[in-house]
């Protein structure tokens, strides 16, 4: 059984496009996050979500909207993609930030985004 | 807000030598500091963490070392295997509602036989 499961794996499209990456968790976390990794392999937080509420929110452009339907699963939409959003996004859950000590992120396997 | 910088960010070494990871953080209210894994095209995995009333950790061939007045951390890896080849990230958080994982730019390490 997948932990952290998202889809798709790979995604190619067009500028201008707007695409959807979805992530699901079956290990009863309560946070989930957005990481986006980029060419050089740089790990960085998008978005975080406890609960179904967006706690984290970086200085990402507002094209990308994350939906958190339930705490099983954190969407993310991007509109009108440009090249550099190219990247391997990743989907990560842990349990409850904010109360040590389990930090522990567990990832999706991640999906690759190539923008043409 | 974090800030990790990791060092260095490619390591070649021999089969059978030790590699030293080494990473700075900012943030002094940070207070665990997990190393993640990454293999070429999979998800980054937890290999070992500590957290900030602990100065070291061994974990088999791995251990993590913890200096808080100096805000720095290390990964040491003895007796390096060719399947140690991979990306390793360290990285610290506070632990906190509102606060994220903060990673440092990874280090390549490659172990050649």
């Amino acid at each position: 059984d997948t932990a952290v499961s998202q889809t798709p794996k790979y995604l190619v499209t067009q500028m201008g496009n707007d695409k959807s990456i979805k992530c699901e968790q079956n290990l009863g976390h309560d946070t989930m996050y957005w990481y986006k990794q980029d060419s050089k392999k740089f790990l960085k937080i998008m978005f975080s979500y406890n609960n179904k509420e967006l706690i984290i929110n970086e200085t990402v452009p507002n094209r990308f909207s994350p939906k958190s339907p339930d705490k099983a699963h954190l969407n993310l939409h991007i509109n009108s993609l440009e090249l550099g959003d190219s990247a391997v996004y990743f989907c990560a859950s842990s349990l409850t930030a904010g109360r040590a000590p389990n930090e522990k992120l567990f990832f999706g396997s991640g999906t690759q985004l190539s923008v043409l | 807000g974090e800030n990790v910088e990791q060092h260095p960010s490619t390591l070649s070494v021999q089969e059978g030598d030790s590699a030293v990871i080494k990473c700075t953080y900012s943030d002094s209210a940070s207070n665990y500091f997990p190393w993640y894994k990454q293999e070429l095209g999979k998800r980054p995995q937890l290999i070992i963490d500590i957290r900030s009333n602990v100065g070291e950790k061994k974990d088999q061939r791995i251990a993590v070392t913890l200096n808080k007045t100096a805000k720095h951390f290390s990964l040491h890896i003895t007796e390096t295997q060719p399947e140690d080849s991979a990306v390793y990230f360290c990285a610290a958080s506070r632990a906190q509602a509102g606060t994220a994982l903060i990673f440092g730019k990874g280090t390549t390490l490659s172990v050649s036989s």
